[in-house]
């Protein structure tokens, strides 16, 4: 129940393209779902965060989706940029910590 | 305003030796999270504490693992006779208060030879 499923594992996009990634969760107390990048040798930066009373969040070219009912909420990333390509992932917080997702390997090819 | 501090950024360390992990928080922060992250995997929550207090260590293995914040200087997280498998990226993430927005730092990437 403490679980963040996330999918796809890696993802091939052309640039300018729209990337799409997807994470799932079951525990309905969860209250915050914020969004990580991670370029290789870093650490995990915060993208984008939403709450569950809100459907969508959009952040320039970063827009959260969130289903509440079905306990999914997913990242699009319009326009996408040889510049995004890095590890994403979605995290979910509980009563006092942040779980995580595995993580996609997004590449944006020229 | 520094960010979140991690050092060493690379440790190793011979199997069966001490590894000391240092975090020091942002600014203003009094809650400290470790997480660790193998090779081509997610973030595993490790433990959640407060100056002086640890809040949950639910994701801290039994043995050989323990972390502390005291009330003056940074988060330690320390991995006595470490093993081969204990090599990864120990990630640090503060934050001002519980159920806020939480800032990682740059890591420490361990190696056990």
């Amino acid at each position: 129940q403490q679980q963040v499923k996330q999918s796809p594992q890696s993802l091939i996009v052309q640039k300018g393209g729209i990337s799409i990634i997807n994470c799932a969760y079951e525990n309905t107390a969860f209250d915050y779902f914020p969004w990580y990048q991670q370029f290789p040798g870093k650490g995990p930066a915060l993208l984008i965060a939403i709450r569950p009373d809100v459907s969508e969040k959009k952040e320039g070219r970063f827009t959260i989706s969130f289903n509440k009912s079905a306990k999914q909420f997913s990242l699009h990333i319009m326009d996408s940029q040889p510049g995004d390509s890095a590890t994403y992932f979605c995290a979910a917080r509980g009563t006092d910590k942040l779980i995580f997702g595995t993580g996609t390997r997004l590449q944006v090819f020229p | 305003n520094a960010g979140v501090m991690q050092n060493p950024r690379h440790l190793v360390r011979r199997r069966g030796q001490e590894a000391r992990l240092r975090c020091s928080p942002m600014k203003g922060h009094s809650h400290v999270y470790w997480y660790r992250q193998l090779p081509e995997e997610g973030l595993k929550f490790m433990v959640y504490l407060q100056k002086e207090n640890i809040i949950d260590e639910s994701g801290m293995p039994k043995e050989r693992f323990s972390a502390e914040f005291p009330k003056e200087g940074p988060s330690i997280l320390r991995i006595q006779q470490v093993v081969r498998g204990d090599s990864a990226a120990y990630f640090c993430a503060s934050s001002s208060r519980a159920n806020t927005e939480a800032f990682f730092g740059q890591g420490t990437r361990l190696t056990v030879v």
